[in-house]
């Protein structure tokens, strides 16, 4: 099946650093990229939607200079957390999609801004 | 709008039970729909999914069928283990370039032996 990797699984940084986080498909070209962000027990949340070379479409209420995304290749894209602050702590998943209607997501980044 | 509804957990069950799951959703045309499932700490792994009216996703003993009339996709299990204790997402798309999942708000399962 398909493999979608991240990197790093966990962080933890001080508080106005940056930190980057990659998201990789690994057997196929994914056309599409989608960055979430969940809070314990809760559902996934859409921050923004990347297609190839083209820049990432933000939902409603991202701030997308703080949350910088860049899909560079058709087998990777970063989300860049700029200025971390502590309520940026949470649990970044991104999901990648192909040809068809099905994504397929990454492990997971637990961020933790001290 | 589109999206998607699924019964609040926890549910919690002994092992051997019997599982269902309840998911409705709302949606302009025809969506594919999904069930995804998430172990502690980690991403969503895709569990199964249909595409049309009347198809049955199975996957590991999950079945889940298409029914447009009720417009649900609920997820059934005939028999829990305790290695099912997970949260369990609902979710539709579109296959269209770029468009995204609208995910149920998760439920959560414990089972217990």
């Amino acid at each position: 099946g398909a493999v979608v990797s991240q990197h790093p699984s966990r962080v933890i940084c001080k508080s106005g650093t940056s930190v980057k986080i990659e998201c990789r498909s690994l057997d196929f070209q994914a056309t599409t990229m989608f960055w979430y962000r969940q809070f314990p027990k809760q559902s996934l949340m859409l921050m923004a939607t990347s297609n190839e070379g083209s820049k990432a479409t933000y939902e409603q209420g991202v701030e997308k200079d703080k949350f910088l995304i860049n899909h560079a290749s058709l087998t990777l894209s970063t989300l860049t957390v700029t200025s971390a602050h502590p309520e940026d702590s949470s649990f970044y998943i991104c999901s990648a999609k192909g040809t068809s209607d099905t994504q397929y997501f990454g492990p997971g980044t637990r961020l933790t801004v001290l | 709008g589109n999206s998607v509804t699924q019964m609040e957990g926890p549910v919690t069950l002994s092992e051997e039970a019997f599982l269902t799951i309840n998911c409705t959703y709302t949606a302009t045309g025809y969506p594919s729909l999904f069930w995804y499932v998430q172990y502690p700490g980690e991403g969503l792994q895709l569990l199964l999914k249909a595409t049309k009216a009347d198809d049955k996703g199975s996957n590991k003993g999950f079945e889940a069928t298409y029914r447009k009339e009720t417009t649900s996709f609920h997820l059934e299990k005939g028999s829990v283990q305790v290695s099912d204790s997970a949260v369990y997402f609902c979710a539709l798309t579109f296959n269209q370039a770029g468009t995204a999942l609208i995910f149920g708000k998760g439920t959560t399962l414990s089972v217990s032996s």
